[in-house]
């Protein structure tokens, strides 16, 4: 039972213009949701997250939007750039729940030049 | 900076054998975790822990123990490691809940 999932395996995008990456999630509990980037070889870093309370979060060219009616979240990066290109996972949790995290499938990003 | 270290990044072993891979972090955090990421599944937890020796299982903890001695070190063990195993593992450690996790280089793992 996958409760966080990504539906789309890839993405690609032209240097300059907006990437959209979607997360649908089916547990009502969750109230912490968190975006992930991947590079291959290298271990996942923290990119953003946004709390349950909110509905938008910015931070420089990545911004994360909430909508919790219909337990969708997305991840806006603008302008899109090649070192973007990576794998993006979302993640979200419950808050009293010792920070585990559940996982979406991953969103191969491609940025072209 | 965080920093979490993983012991190999590459290993190969053969069936039945037994495997330790090593986690160790420097930023006095709490919780540690494990996971591994298999392509078009995503990162599955393995086991977390919130405190020295105590443990908890996660998803998908057949097959798998781990061992908390200290705050610092993570291990996790493949009693007896068969081909379904061969994956990316990755530790992480997080301070908080809910909080950010800092995440490991990954430790490939292949078995024969």
């Amino acid at each position: 039972d996958q409760q966080v999932k990504q539906n789309s395996p890839s993405l690609s995008v032209q240097e300059g213009r907006i990437s959209i990456l979607n997360c649908d999630y089916t547990n009502s509990m969750f109230d912490y949701f968190l975006w992930y980037k991947k590079y291959p070889a290298e271990g996942p870093t923290f990119l953003i997250s946004i709390s349950s309370i909110k509905d938008k979060n910015e931070d420089g060219r990545f911004t994360v939007f909430l909508n919790k009616s219909a337990k969708h979240l997305s991840l806006h990066i603008v302008p899109s750039q090649p070192g973007d290109s990576a794998v993006y996972f979302c993640a979200a949790s419950v808050v009293s729940n010792t920070g585990k995290l559940i996982f979406g499938q991953g969103t191969t990003l491609q940025v072209k030049p | 900076d965080v920093k979490v270290t993983q012991s190999s990044r590459y290993l190969v072993k053969r069936t039945g054998e037994k495997v330790f891979l090593e986690c160790v972090q420097d930023m006095d955090h709490e919780n540690m975790f494990w996971y591994r990421q298999d392509p078009g599944l995503g990162l599955r937890l393995i086991y977390f822990s919130y405190d020295v020796k105590m443990k908890e299982k996660g998803d998908i903890p057949e097959g798998y123990s781990v061992s908390r001695e200290k705050k610092e070190r993570f291990s996790l063990i493949l009693e007896s490691a068969s081909t379904n195993q061969t994956s990316m593992y990755l530790c992480a450690s997080s301070l908080d809940s809910p909080g950010e996790q800092f995440f490991g280089p990954g430790t490939r793992l292949t078995v024969l």
